[in-house]
C-alpha cells in the first residue's frame, strides 16, 4: 500500500510570488489535510478537503487555497507569498472525516520565501 | 492561544528505562487526543489516541493516560529502546468537528540514551 506522498520536497520563492503545493493521498483514502508548521511549532491546521469539498478551515488568510481532485490527490495554493509562509507544509489523508479516521501524514514540502 | 501544551520541549531517558512525555490542554471541547512520533525529514506518525470516555489506552510498549479533570494526559514508553529517539506530538480535536482540526501541541523531543 502506496503512503501519503508530496511534491516538491523543498521550494525557494520570493515574496509576492504564488506556489502550488501537491499531495497524493494514500490508497482507499478520500479526505485530506493540510498543515502549516514552522520551526518550533506544532503543525496549524489549513484546511481539510473531503470527497472533493472544503470540510472545514482553521485560522489562515484567503490566499491559502485549496483543491482536491476525483482521484483525492490535492494541491495546496499560496497567493501574495509573505516571508511569515516559510514552513514545512504536511498533508494527511485519511479513509473518512469521522473523529475515529486516524490522519497518515506525508514527508512534507519545504519552503522558503525570500 | 495555545490549546495544548507540552511543556517540556526535550527529554533524555537511558536504554530499558521508561519514557514519560506529558501534554495538557485548556479547551474542555476536546474529547479525543492522538499521540504522534517525527523523525527528521519525514511526516509526523500516528502512534496511539485515546477518547474522553476512558483514562487509558494501551498499545504494546506504548500507553497513554488521560486525566480529564487535570486536563492532562502522558504516554508512557516502557522499555525506552534507541529507535523511540524522535519528536513527540500531542494532538486533540473535537468530535462536532469530525475528523477535522487536529489541534498539535509544540512536540518534545525524547532522546533514548544508548
Amino acid at each position: 500500500e502506496t503512503g501519503v506522498t508530496q511534491s516538491p520536497t523543498h521550494l525557494i520563492k520570493t515574496r509576492g510570488q504564488q506556489v502550488t503545493l501537491r499531495c497524493s493521498s494514500q490508497s482507499g483514502h478520500n479526505t485530506v489535510s493540510w498543515y502549516q508548521q514552522a520551526l518550533g511549532q506544532g503543525p496549524q491546521f489549513i484546511f481539510q478537503y473531503y470527497r472533493e469539498e472544503e470540510n472545514g478551515r482553521g485560522n489562515f488568510p484567503p490566499r491559502f487555497s485549496g483543491l482536491q481532485f476525483p482521484n483525492y490527490s490535492s494541491e495546496l495554493n499560496v497567493n501574495a507569498l509573505e516571508l511569515d509562509d516559510s514552513a514545512l507544509y504536511l498533508c494527511a489523508s485519511s479513509r473518512g472525516a469521522g473523529i475515529t479516521d486516524t490522519q497518515y501524514f506525508g514527508p512534507g514540502t519545504r519552503l522558503t520565501v525570500l | 492561544d495555545q490549546q495544548v501544551k507540552q511543556n517540556s520541549p526535550s527529554l533524555s531517558v537511558q536504554e530499558g528505562r521508561i519514557s514519560i512525555l506529558n501534554c495538557d490542554y485548556t479547551n474542555s471541547m476536546f474529547d479525543y487526543f492522538l499521540w504522534y512520533k517525527k523523525y527528521p525529514a519525514e511526516g509526523p506518525t500516528f502512534l496511539i489516541s485515546i477518547s474522553s470516555i476512558k483514562d487509558k489506552n494501551e498499545d504494546g510498549r506504548f500507553t497513554v493516560f488521560l486525566n480529564k479533570s487535570a486536563k492532562h494526559l502522558s504516554l508512557h514508553i516502557v522499555p525506552s529502546q534507541p529507535g523511540d529517539s524522535a519528536v513527540y506530538f500531542c494532538a486533540a480535536r473535537r468530535s462536532n468537528f469530525g475528523n477535522e482540526k487536529l489541534t498539535f501541541g509544540t512536540g518534545t523531543r525524547l532522546t533514548i540514551i544508548p
